[in-house]
């Protein structure tokens, strides 16, 4: 079974260019959730879909970002217009929808976003 | 507000040692999660224990081990017999009860850990 793909790898923008980041959770994972870790800080949560619903998105930095998951499959997150502190290596987990604590979230291997 | 505290900046052990990554949390609730995932340089975060906030038992898995100290707020991952593969970046990570079982992580630093051979 593949695991949670993001897609770019890499990706390198100047400053005020516009970017779109893309997560496939595992194949029947209700949950996805973005995160974001700047360099040398603490991995930071930014959103939560149950299926195409946002759950929680309370860690999105400001209105420049805008994750959307429609048909609750594939979610995108877009930076427009990308700054130099959006940087960093963005990470989206998916899991199964249970109602238990130990429910393990499956991470992606995660974007680098650079922005010059 | 939960906050998860790594201090280690970077840890050294030699192959077939033990070691233990030290991660202390802070919340108010109750009920929660406690989870430690490993980050080898691929880059994909693997999943390795996990820890209720109400199990009686330290949990274990394989050579992992996670030394929960409720009263203390700590919760470390004890790494027996160290192996090359073992050489990453471990995050200690965790869930509030009250936001919901599936509800975010919240992640300390991370902790490098470098195997010698």
């Amino acid at each position: 079974e593949a695991g949670v793909t993001q897609f770019p790898s890499h990706s390198v923008i100047e400053k005020g260019q516009t970017v779109t980041l893309r997560c496939d959770p595992i194949s029947g994972h209700d949950n996805l959730y973005w995160y974001r870790r700047v360099m040398g800080k603490e991995i930071k949560f930014l959103l939560h879909f149950v299926k195409e619903s946002k759950q929680d998105e309370s860690g999105m930095p400001n209105n420049r970002f805008l994750a959307e998951r429609t048909g609750g499959t594939y979610s995108t997150l877009k930076v427009q217009p990308a700054e130099l502190e959006d940087s960093g290596v963005y990470f989206c987990a998916s899991s199964p929808r249970t109602g238990f604590m130990n429910t393990e979230a499956f991470f992606g291997q995660g974007t680098r976003l650079t922005v010059v | 507000a939960q906050k998860i505290t790594q201090t280690q900046p970077g840890m050294f052990v030699q192959e077939k040692e033990a070691v233990t990554l030290d991660c202390t949390y802070d919340t108010s609730d109750q009920s929660y999660g406690l989870f430690w995932y490993k980050q080898p340089s691929s880059g994909e975060m693997i999943f390795l224990i996990y820890q209720g906030s109400y199990d009686e038992q330290n949990a274990t898995e394989g050579r992992y081990s996670l030394n929960f100290q409720k009263a203390r707020k700590s919760a470390n991952l004890v790494i027996s017999a160290s192996q090359l593969g073992d050489s990453a970046m471990y995050f200690c990570a965790m869930r509030s009860a009250k936001t919901g079982a599936n509800s975010k992580l919240t992640f300390g630093k991370g902790i490098t850990l470098s195997v010698r051979p």
